[in-house]
């Protein structure tokens, strides 16, 4: 495997469901972020993990619980969804750089999910 | 508050048309980058510039860098259906661990 994996590719969930979405990166990188994007809305940043450090949770609902075990896998575990959470849920990772804000990201195919 | 805004919105060309897409901000970036989406994929990184004034080419897609370092812009020469996608643009901000993304360009090329 190669790049940033994700898993499932597609979701269908109820309201009161369980579900974990999983990223898995290959390409040695330090970092690893949970985007969401809606339809008509630009790319929305939910989480960044730094080393393994949740660096930044940009006013995300609790209903989505981040967890990141080492720099190379992310999951994000979801409960309660609402049907507005429907959405594609992109992973990315990338270096991190102390200085110059020179960050490439590299992203994965995405889950599509659809709460019902 | 959107830091990038992109224009177009939307763009709807001929096959071998020339097209120009626009990234533009009041901030100043250490770096930009531009990303191009398929539908029900991740972004793929095109390309990234970090000086201010670069020209960057990629086979028919020139990137420009604002001197100021807050805009950047994509051309595209003779536009093909292959390049149908949704454009990002991204900046990076010394001392921010994370990228700002544009609001995106939609564009289609009619075969």
């Amino acid at each position: 495997e190669t790049g940033v994996t994700q898993t499932p590719r597609h979701l269908v969930m109820g309201m009161t469901n369980k579900k974990s979405l999983k990223c898995e990166q290959h390409l040695g990188h330090n970092a690893m972020y949970w985007y969401k994007q809606s339809a008509k809305k630009p790319l929305e940043l939910m989480f960044v993990y730094n080393f393994k450090e949740q660096t930044e949770n940009n006013s995300v609902p609790s209903r989505f619980s981040p967890e990141c075990p080492n720099s190379s896998h992310l999951f994000l575990h979801l409960h309660t969804l609402q049907p507005e959470d429907s959405a594609l849920y992109l992973c990315a990772s990338s270096h991190t750089h102390e200085a110059g804000g020179y960050y490439e990201q590299y992203f994965g195919p995405g889950t599509r999910l659809t709460v019902t | 508050t959107q830091l990038l805004e992109q224009s177009p919105q939307f763009l709807s060309i001929q096959e071998g048309e020339n097209l120009t897409v626009y990234c533009n901000s009041s901030s100043v970036f250490s770096s930009l980058q531009w990303y191009r989406q398929e539908p029900g994929e991740g972004p793929v990184l095109l390309v990234t510039v970090v000086t201010g004034g670069e020209v960057k080419k990629l086979k028919r897609l020139t990137f420009q860098f604002g001197d100021a370092r807050k805009d950047s812009s994509l051309h595209i020469t003779a536009a093909q259906p292959g390049d149908t996608g949704l454009y990002l643009c991204a900046g990076g901000i010394t001392g921010a661990n994370n990228l700002f993304f544009g609001t995106g360009t939609r564009l289609t090329v009619i075969p």
